[in-house]
């Protein structure tokens, strides 16, 4: 079944640390993205990227570096840098074309800084 | 201003209730709408899209209104499993950039 899988499910980070969270897509899509949850809070665009090889900042970057290398793949790299980390983090990937295509999302990664 | 605005409720009603929601936005060259649902500590899954003309699912109905820039989403003979956070989903005018309101709670109770 095609679908979009995020990992680790939780992840615990140390001050100072850069961590990495992955988001692997097998259902074709163009484009991917990193949403940051916080609780009782909306959805905040990290980064996004339309093609392979480009991508693009969201409304909160700062802290925060992707790649595309694969249309298939979207890490996220949470550096040390970003001063405030634990949040939920969520993968999301669609279609370019055409209107009325939704977003299909991971299941999450929960971050927790120790 | 926020692109997307929702009441964050909770709205808690009864079993078998209708309850509506409204969103509104910011942005009048956004093209397409959704709704998503998303239960507690999980990721927001699609409801549904809507569509100019008004769309039904079931017991959900959603309605956009382009005029007055809000969408709306009825739930009719509600059920204990509707209990979760709603969230309204509007894209930019490339279809590229979805935005997030911040979510109605709904609990629905017996």
């Amino acid at each position: 079944d095609g679908g979009i899988t995020q990992s680790p499910k939780y992840l615990f980070r140390k001050e100072g640390q850069n961590v990495t969270l992955s988001c692997e897509q097998n259902l074709n899509h163009d484009a991917m993205y990193w949403y940051r949850q916080d609780p009782g809070q909306g959805l905040r665009l990290i980064y996004y990227s339309q093609i392979v090889n480009d991508f693009q900042k969201g409304d909160i970057a700062e802290g925060y570096s992707v790649s595309r290398e694969k249309k298939e793949s979207f890490p996220l790299t949470v550096t040390s840098a970003q001063k405030n980390p634990t949040a939920f983090y969520l993968c999301a990937s669609s279609f370019n074309r055409g209107e009325n295509y939704g977003y299909t999302f991971g299941s999450g990664t929960r971050l927790t800084v120790v | 201003r926020k692109e997307v605005e929702q009441d964050p409720g909770p709205f808690n009603v009864p079993e078998g209730a209708t309850v509506a929601f409204n969103c509104t936005y910011s942005n009048s060259a956004s093209q397409s709408f959704f709704w998503y649902r998303q239960d507690c500590r999980k990721e927001p899954k699609l409801l549904m899209s809507v569509y100019s003309s008004g769309n039904e699912d079931g017991r959900f109905t959603a309605q956009l209104n382009r005029a007055s820039q809000y969408i709306s989403l009825l739930i009719r003979d509600s059920k204990l499993s509707d209990s979760a956070t709603y969230l309204c989903v509007v894209t930019g005018y490339n279809f590229n950039k979805f935005y997030f309101g911040s979510g109605t709670k709904l609990n629905v109770k017996p």
